[in-house]
């Protein structure tokens, strides 16, 4: 199994509404990330977990809080998100060592 | 500082090979990625290469790497309409224990029947 799997595919809330993403994989990798990607631009880096704890921050608003419950899933929790937050939300993993990052689908999320 | 390079445009004919370059600042990297994403969907890795490496080929596929001009670059042979996406080339830095990807900015191949 090399998948990593997001959840919803698409997501459409108002600014004042609080929801979750979601991501899984039971590839045994114990590094997770959270990427930002806007429309024909390269992912950007917002969280980084390491055996289930908090690595990376990139200076993320804290209106988006990721949780990594244990070793295969990682959520990141939406609450009062602004119209510039709609893009694509990427999830991976990757193993120690070699860090190839395997990246899920994706969930498009429109802030309206 | 860290920064990775791309050419924004490739166009070629179906059949033909397309090259894609990049190159990458960082002499701390370790370990290159190609990879690939189609309208709406995630990043697939396609390749990768070991910085200690020149080249590595893997069916279509051909990764070059020039450590000394830190200039990557991959080749798909008989490039087909299937191949049409954004490639986007990316490293980690030995620097970093936590696998953070540097990502260039992605080329957008297009491939004419």
């Amino acid at each position: 199994d090399t998948e990593v799997t997001q959840t919803p595919k698409h997501l459409v809330m108002g600014m004042t509404n609080k929801k979750s993403l979601k991501c899984e994989q039971h590839m045994g990798h114990r590094a997770m990330y959270w990427y930002k990607q806007k429309a024909k631009k390269p992912p950007e880096l917002m969280f980084v977990y390491s055996y289930e704890k908090l690595s990376i921050n990139e200076s993320v608003p804290s209106r988006f809080s990721p949780e990594c419950p244990n070793s295969s899933l990682l959520n990141l929790h939406l609450h009062a998100l602004q119209p510039e937050d709609s893009a694509l939300y990427l999830c991976a993993s990757s193993p120690p060592v070699s860090g190839e990052a395997f990246f899920g689908q994706g969930t498009r999320l429109t802030v309206v | 500082g860290e920064d990775v390079e791309q050419s924004l445009f490739l166009s070629v004919r179906e059949g033909d090979s397309s090259v894609i370059n990049c190159t990458y600042t960082d002499s701390s990297s370790t370990y290159l990625y190609w990879y690939k994403q189609e309208p709406g969907a995630g990043l697939q890795l396609l390749t990768y290469i070991f910085s200690n490496m020149d080249m590595k080929q893997d069916q279509r596929l051909t990764v070059l790497l020039n450590k000394k001009d830190k200039h990557l670059s991959l080749r798909i042979a008989d490039t087909q309409t299937g191949d049409s996406a954004i490639y986007f080339c990316a490293e980690s830095l030995l620097s970093s224990n936590t696998g953070k990807l540097i990502f260039g900015q992605g080329t957008t191949l297009q491939v004419k029947p």
